[in-house]
């Protein structure tokens, strides 16, 4: 079964407004997960790797203040999207994995429309 | 830095046909893992595979096999007596170990594999 689950699978948002996708290990703690972006037809891309207890690592080119990216607790991660815009529709999908160097597994992701 | 090159982007098979997806890769770790994931239709990432990369033996799982080549940097997946369930996009990905334990995963482009019946 699923170890990594991801809420909500899709959202359909207006421009302007804020979406909170979650990312929850279910049976292990995760100090760190990892948040992609996919584009339609396109590889998966690194966005953030998020720390428990402290801030997110960020690669080159995202915009942490439009993505928040908070890791209260060993099994839970959220992304917001803050002040969406259509071009920040897409597939983000997040991954976990039970300890340092075992296999990632990753959430069923979240389509993300913005109109 | 890392890369992963799958130069195939779309493979169209008939079913029962073997097939095999490429995968050739950059790193200057000398300690490394190498994945394959499934990405069937509705969008969630299935775990095929990890090798590592002191392991360069073959592993065959049913219908699946990989071939690891260190000396090419390659490690290829193939499939054999395709079926329609197998169709979906196949990902290969390379990751590092980072000094806190934690994984920084590299995809490839993805191949688009569709088995026709």
């Amino acid at each position: 079964g699923a170890v990594v689950s991801q809420h909500p699978s899709w959202v359909i948002c207006k421009s302007g407004t804020s979406v909170k996708i979650e990312c929850r290990s279910l049976d292990f703690q995760a100090t760190t997960m990892f948040w992609y972006r996919q584009f339609p037809k396109q590889s998966l891309m690194l966005m953030a790797t998020s720390n428990e207890g402290s801030k997110a690592t960020y690669e080159q080119g995202v915009e942490k203040d439009k993505f928040l990216i908070n890791h209260a607790s060993l099994t839970l991660s959220t992304l917001t999207v803050t002040s969406a815009h259509p071009e920040d529709s897409s597939f983000y999908i997040c991954s976990a994995s039970r300890e340092g160097n075992s296999p990632l597994h990753f959430g069923n992701g979240t389509r993300l429309t913005v109109t | 830095a890392q890369k992963v090159t799958q130069a195939q982007t779309e493979i169209s098979v008939v079913e029962k046909e073997d097939v095999t997806l490429d995968c050739v890769y950059e790193t200057r770790d000398t300690t490394y893992y190498l994945f394959w994931y499934k990405q069937p239709p509705s969008g969630e990432l299935v775990f095929l595979i990890r090798r590592n990369s002191f392991d360069e033996q073959n592993e065959i799982s049913g219908r699946y096999s990989w071939n690891f080549q260190k000396s090419t940097s390659s490690f290829n997946f193939t499939i054999t007596a395709s079926q329609v369930v197998d169709s979906a996009v196949y990902f290969c990905a390379l990751t590092r170990l980072n000094s806190g334990g934690y994984q920084k995963v590299t995809f490839g482009t993805g191949t688009k594999l569709q088995v026709i019946p």
